[in-house]
């Protein structure tokens, strides 16, 4: 298995514009999490979906962030317009029944440097 | 709710010496505890998991945790670290169920030769 693909790796962009993130969990998994890690806040709960309806999204700090699962092997997490403070490694996670949900797996994750 | 305390940011251990990484956690049930591995610029890799199961855990690359009730504590032990042990490491709850992980602040290792 290809385990969880995150797209891009690297971002670089300038404060204001729009950023999107990509995931595609493991196949066969219906539960997809996305966590961001700072410095200050170390890793963090931003959304998660369970058979791609989103659950919890108590994490996403702001309205300019949002996250969407239109079918069961793709997520994208968007942040519009996007801020310096917004600089992060944003790792998407699944998992699944296959596993009794014991076992979240990560992806590379995505860094993020807004400008 | 769920949190997990990691005691120490930083733990520095020489070649061949015991690893001790402290882990306490809360939850107001029975928790599922995990401790999971970050190398550089890479993703989390799960080192082990208590699923209520046998209270002795062991791991990948040698690596072992007890859980202790009495003391809500979940410490990862190695009995002789290796400089490719160098890494973040970070420990992890959750509830029952298929709920989010939360996760303590990160020890980082540095294993000196």
């Amino acid at each position: 298995d290809a385990g969880v693909i995150q797209s891009p790796r690297h971002e670089v962009t300038e404060m204001g514009q729009e950023v999107t993130l990509r995931c595609k969990p493991i196949s066969g998994h219906n539960s997809l999490f996305w966590y961001r890690q700072t410095m200050m806040r170390g890793l963090e709960l931003l959304i998660y979906f369970n058979n791609n309806v989103p659950i919890d999204d108590s994490g996403m700090p702001e309205d300019r962030f949002s996250a969407k699962m239109p079918n069961a092997s793709f997520s994208t997490l968007k942040i519009q317009p996007s801020e310096p403070r917004d600089s992060a490694v944003y790792f998407c996670a699944s998992s699944g029944v296959i596993s009794g949900y014991n076992e979240q797996f990560f992806g590379p994750g995505t860094r993020l440097t807004v400008l | 709710a769920q949190s997990v305390t990691q005691l120490g940011s930083h733990v520095s251990v020489s070649e061949g010496a015991l690893v001790l990484l402290r882990c306490n956690y809360s939850s107001s049930v029975p928790p599922y505890l995990f401790w999971y591995v970050q190398y550089p610029n890479q993703g989390l890799q799960l080192l082990l998991k208590y699923t209520s199961a046998a209270t002795l855990v062991k791991g990948i690359n040698g690596f072992e945790a007890e859980f202790k009730k009495s003391e809500t504590s979940f410490h990862l032990t190695k009995p002789s670290a290796h400089m490719s042990d160098a890494a973040e490491y970070f420990c992890a709850v959750r509830g029952s169920g298929n709920t989010p992980l939360v996760f303590g602040k990160g020890t980082r290792l540095s294993v000196i030769a």
